[in-house]
């Protein structure tokens, strides 16, 4: 099957910086691409829609300016946490869907910020 | 909202058949069935897919009633690695469409 990448897998940030998680379609394009949140024994949580060539779409709830997504090509879409704050730590997940719609996951991101 | 509901938590024997139930009462004519499996600090993992054929590939099968408002996944063998978090999912195949993940079932392999 197909392949998405995440990088980085775990990264430590401290209250107030920036984040960018990148999410990446190794051998397939996407235009589109969805971003989820997962908190600690709940389920995943759709945060946007990361859309190629136009902006992202935002589930209800979602702050756009705190969460920026950038599609930049069909294999690669960022998502920037600015002004993290310790209750923005979780599991980031991205998942792109191929031609035929099929849906594949990265293997998350663990965002801690201190 | 999530369309299905599955049992928070099953246990099962190492070796036995593991049966995961869910329940989709309100699933329209153009949705399928999806399952994934979610192991520990792991992305999803795609298991099988079906409309309303049962369907069986090298990880699961899939039984879907035939009114399809209800279908359960079957691991034939289950090991300790299949200890997970089972999530079924109802959607259109057509489109980039979004998943909207319920609780999923959380299934622990007993040795």
């Amino acid at each position: 099957g197909a392949v998405v990448s995440q990088h980085p897998s775990w990264v430590i940030c401290k209250s107030g910086t920036s984040v960018k998680i990148e999410c990446r379609s190794l051998d397939f394009q996407a235009t589109t691409m969805f971003w989820y949140r997962q908190f600690p024994k709940q389920s995943l949580m759709l945060m946007a829609t990361s859309n190629e060539g136009s902006k992202a779409t935002y589930e209800q709830g979602v702050e756009k300016d705190k969460f920026l997504i950038n599609h930049a090509s069909l294999t690669l879409s960022t998502l920037t946490v600015t002004s993290a704050h310790p209750e923005d730590s979780s599991f980031y997940i991205c998942s792109a869907p191929d031609l035929g719609y099929e849906q594949y996951f990265g293997p998350g991101t663990r965002l801690t910020v201190t | 909202d999530a369309k299905t509901t599955q049992p928070p938590s099953m246990d099962c024997a190492e070796g036995r058949a593991a049966n995961l139930p869910c329940n989709h009462s309100t699933i329209s004519g153009n949705e399928y069935v999806y399952w994934y499996r979610q192991i520990h600090s792991q992305g999803p993992q795609y298991i099988i897919h079906g409309l309303k054929n049962n369907e069986t590939n090298e990880m699961a099968s899939l039984i879907i009633t035939e009114d399809r408002k209800s279908s359960t996944l079957i691991l034939p063998h289950a090991t300790l690695r299949d200890t997970a978090v089972y999530y079924c999912i109802v959607r259109p195949r057509e489109g980039a469409q979004k998943l909207v993940f319920g609780q999923g079932t959380r299934l622990t392999i007993n040795p």
